[in-house]
């Protein structure tokens, strides 16, 4: 049972936009920076948003993050059939004193 | 190029040890948070420990407090895992990550499997 609560599969067409959420509490999400991973198939896992809403340089404005309260959420525009990965979010939890990883999204590009 | 390349994985038996390494290059490492993160087969990510730059703050992951313990070589950019006592449900592939400003990991390695087993 993960800390962070994301669904676990997404689906959507070419093109289309799709959301995945996170939730969280007070001592995470709700008073703490949200990272989003992207996992593609027997590979690392990549960052793909930083602090909430930051993009690394080389990841497409196709991908975005925001946070709300104890909840945050990705989106993915225009979706493509390479972006069908695993994906993860985290947090800091201040009463863990640890890192808290959500049990991650599988999305298919149907 | 930041690259993280982890070492000593294997196979070790229930009860045994295990001590993890990651060299680092491409960075300045003594001046970065360092991270271990977990995947067992087919399952999600399990953050395990980090360390911050100077050693000063040490974390873990409650289902490895006591048998775990990270540490660094600044000087020669490596990062380790000493695993003791280690249990069936340690079998994971162990990611080393570079830490961000805030020590969230940034950069993976590419993952080294350890298998508990008897």
């Amino acid at each position: 049972q993960s800390v962070l609560t994301q669904p676990p599969s997404a689906s959507g067409t070419p093109g289309q936009r799709v959301t995945i959420s996170c939730s969280g509490s007070s001592s995470n999400i709700g008073s703490n920076y949200v990272h989003w991973y992207q996992q593609l198939p027997g590979t690392a896992p990549k960052l793909l948003i930083y602090r909430n809403n930051q993009r690394p340089s080389g990841v497409p404005d196709r991908f975005s993050g925001s946070k709300s309260g104890t909840s945050a959420s990705l989106a993915i525009s225009g979706l493509r059939s390479e972006d069908e990965a695993d994906y993860y979010c985290a947090a800091w939890d201040d009463s863990l004193s640890g890192r808290v990883f959500g049990g991650g999204t599988k999305l298919t590009v149907l | 190029e930041v690259q993280l390349v982890e070492s000593g994985g294997g196979l070790v038996k229930p009860g045994g040890s295990l001590r993890l390494s990651c060299a680092a290059s491409g960075f300045t490492f003594s001046s970065f948070n360092m991270n271990w993160v977990r995947q067992a087969p087919g399952k999600g990510l399990e953050w395990v420990s980090s360390i911050s730059s100077s050693s000063t703050y040490i974390y873990y992951a409650e289902s490895v407090r006591g048998r775990f313990t990270i540490s660094r070589d600044n000087a020669k950019n490596s990062l380790f895992l000493q695993m003791n006592s280690l249990r069936a449900e340690d079998t994971a592939v162990y990611y080393c990550a570079r830490g961000d400003s805030i020590g969230a990991p940034d950069y993976w390695g590419q993952g080294i499997l350890v298998t508990v087993s008897s």
